[in-house]
């Protein structure tokens, strides 16, 4: 079993829809919780960092971490195509500590 | 966010020679430096970390005398591939830190290929 689960899609939805997207982990012991997005060929960009269970908004973006359901979830709203990357969800055991990464899923947002 | 660069973005070499990909934080001093691969439509995997002035510590299966990491600034870390093969043709995207930042910043990336 890997420590952190996500579907790797594709996810396509039309231009303004609400999309959400997903990870389980097994290891009780993440404390923090990240998601990137990533466009093809370059390098994960931080949308949202967690620590613990909670909520956390930014703009048109909202993650939600579940510490007793091991599940984590960003939530985009009024989506956008530009938003068509894949969205990895990452996690570490404390903070400034190695990465544990999703497979990542693709996100495809039509016009 | 922070700055970070890498240099060179895309790289073609032949099998056997070695190759040397820069990673750079423009804006901040990264005290540890993580390395990821990420094989095409797989996640990233750490390969290893390094503080500035020490050994790099790489992770299990990951060969040590073949990914060579050299963190010896603040500013600057190398992961220098050896000897490569097809087999290493990958992604290869650095991650400088600071114990001053929670969050994790990413560099764009070096993609290699191998022929």
């Amino acid at each position: 079993q890997k420590e952190v689960e996500q579907d790797p899609g594709p996810l396509s939805v039309p231009e303004g829809a609400i999309v959400s997207l997903n990870c389980t982990y097994s290891n009780s012991a993440f404390q923090y919780f990240m998601w990137y997005r990533q466009y093809s060929r370059k390098g994960p960009e931080l949308l949202m960092y967690t620590y613990s269970s909670g909520n956390k908004e930014d703009g048109r973006f909202t993650a939600q971490v579940d510490k007793s359901s091991k599940y984590i979830s960003l939530f985009i709203r009024d989506s956008q195509p530009s938003d068509s990357a894949t969205y990895l969800c990452a996690m570490s055991y404390a903070r400034f500590q190695k990465l544990v990464f999703g497979t990542g899923t693709r996100l495809l947002v039509s016009p | 966010g922070a700055v970070v660069s890498q240099h060179p973005s895309w790289v073609i070499c032949k099998s056997g020679t070695s190759v040397k990909i820069e990673c750079r934080s423009l804006d901040f001093q990264a005290t540890t430096m993580f390395w990821y691969r990420q094989f095409p439509k797989q996640s990233l995997m750490l390969m290893a970390t390094s503080n500035e002035g020490s050994k790099a510590t790489y992770e299990q299966g990951v060969e040590k005398d073949k990914f060579l990491i050299n963190h010896a600034s603040l500013t600057l870390s190398t992961l220098t591939v050896t000897s490569a093969h097809p087999e290493d043709s990958s992604f290869y995207i650095c991650s400088p830190g600071t114990s001053a930042s929670y969050e994790q910043y990413f560099g764009p990336g070096t993609r290699l290929t191998v022929t």
